[in-house]
């Protein structure tokens, strides 16, 4: 079974300061990606990767970074925290078309 | 609104029942999956229909797909109580399996 390891499992964070979500996956996928899901609501796509070294923009981007310096880590960069950003994050990985998920980071901004 | 942006739509059944879930996707996609995600854990796949494909089954599960109409459903058969869960569809915007978006999901209760 694929492995995909998020840290921290949870985190709180203050307005205006960074905070870098980590992800980590064992399997050798190329393609990785980070969600958000606020409660009640579906996962958003906010970055994604082909490889090592690409970033790409998901659907709502603003307010991220994304950086993928191996084919193993894809971490998820919030340089100006806001409550808005209040969330849970999912990172996932995947080659082909079954991804698989890290159990998520609830990410609380105060 | 942006796919996947409303609020999660809701259905009760009782254990023995037939239920059926809908999607309607906005972009050409080469393929929709179905996602179960139980509480607490990360979306875990558990079926997947090509867009070459019309109907999919995996034991109690019935995916089926209308590339006309954009749309995709997810029935399962004889429901049970563990398969309480909210169910997703994504679909991967017609990029081979790149960039994959979810639609907004159906949380499901099933009762004894």
């Amino acid at each position: 079974e694929a492995a995909v390891t998020q840290s921290p499992r949870n985190k709180v964070a203050v307005t205006g300061g960074k905070v870098t979500l980590s992800c980590n996956q064992t399997n050798n996928h190329n393609n990785m990606y980070w969600y958000r899901q606020d409660t009640g609501h579906g996962l958003r796509l906010i970055h994604y990767s082909y490889g090592a070294g690409s970033t790409e923009k998901g659907d709502i981007p603003d307010g991220y970074k994304a950086s993928r310096p191996s084919q193993e880590n894809f971490s998820l960069i919030l340089e100006l925290a806001t409550p808005s950003q209040t969330s849970v994050y999912f990172c996932a990985s995947g080659q082909g078309e079954r991804l698989f998920f890290g159990h998520g980071t609830k990410l609380s901004v105060l | 609104s942006q796919w996947g942006e409303e609020n999660l739509q809701a259905l009760s059944i009782q254990e023995g029942e037939d239920v059926t879930m809908n999607c309607s996707y906005k972009t050409y996609t080469t393929v929709v999956h179905w996602y179960r995600q139980d509480s607490g854990r990360g979306p875990a796949l558990i079926i997947l229909i090509r867009s070459n494909e019309r109907e999919k089954r995996s034991g109690r599960l019935r995916a089926t797909l209308d590339t006309s109409s954009q749309s995709s459903s997810l029935s399962i058969t004889a429901a049970q109580c563990e398969d309480t869960a909210v169910y997703f569809c994504a679909t991967d915007a017609g990029t081979g399996g790149y960039k994959v978006v979810f639609g907004s999901g159906t949380r499901l209760l099933v009762s004894p």
